[in-house]
């Protein structure tokens, strides 16, 4: 199974600034998904990075992936008050059928 | 919008009751599984099933079980309910017994608050 811890734990910055968000894990893995949680909602899909890719954008995200370091991060770009979430990473392995969630970053995005 | 909905999204109950809490999940999908996140704490997995067998367990204890139907919809049971049992109840599903390869899509959730 996986375990994805989030780093930092805790972030604050000014509306307009970059984010980035950082995850390590420990073992082989088949691809690594970031979810966005708003306070007291559900889980967002944000991204699906695979093992054999280096880096993936979205909209205003940048995901990238070192399986040599076995880390991934997520920048958001020019923040708005609106990313401000939890951010969790989820590594899955080939057989993996559960995500292990570590305690996520908390963002705060100041207007 | 993820496709997967859950009812309902907030309840009390008193400790030693039981409850039910559902989940319909993305078309399509023949996965479901479920999640327990208590306050300030990441999602922790509770099972999973597939074609209406249970085929993944977390570390939860027998008073947590559940139910998927034909139509892949879900139910979690939780009976003698603890204090501690107060979380969001987080269903998610995913095509082809979520095997690696594939996106997780999560529902918004149930919170259930036990007294």
């Amino acid at each position: 199974s996986q375990q994805g811890e989030e780093d930092p734990q805790a972030l604050s910055i000014q509306e307009g600034e970059n984010a980035t968000m950082n995850c390590s894990y420990k073992t082989s893995i088949n691809n690594l998904q970031w979810y966005r949680q708003n306070s007291g909602r559900g889980l967002v899909h944000l991204i699906l990075i695979r093992s054999n890719e280096r880096e993936k954008h979205s909209g205003r995200l940048r995901v990238t992936l070192d399986t040599s370091k076995k880390s991934s991060s997520l920048l958001i770009t020019a923040s708005r008050a609106a990313d401000t979430a939890s951010y969790f990473c989820a590594p899955r392995g080939d057989s993996s059928y559960k995500l292990i969630f570590g305690s996520g970053t908390r963002l705060l995005v100041r207007p | 919008e993820t496709g997967v909905t859950q009812s309902p999204t907030h309840l009390i109950k008193t400790r030693g009751q039981q409850v039910t809490l559902r989940c319909s999940s993305q078309s399509g999908h023949n996965t479901v599984s479920w999640y327990q996140q208590a306050l300030g704490q990441g999602p922790q997995f509770i099972f999973q099933y597939y074609r209406e067998e249970e085929n993944g367990r977390g570390n939860f204890p027998p008073r947590f079980s559940g139910l998927q139907f034909p139509n892949y919809s879900s139910e979690l049971n939780v009976n003698a309910l603890e204090l501690d049992d107060s979380a969001l109840y987080l269903c998610a599903s995913s095509p082809y017994r979520g095997q690696g390869g594939n996106t997780i899509y999560f529902g918004e959730g149930s919170w259930l608050t036990v007294v």
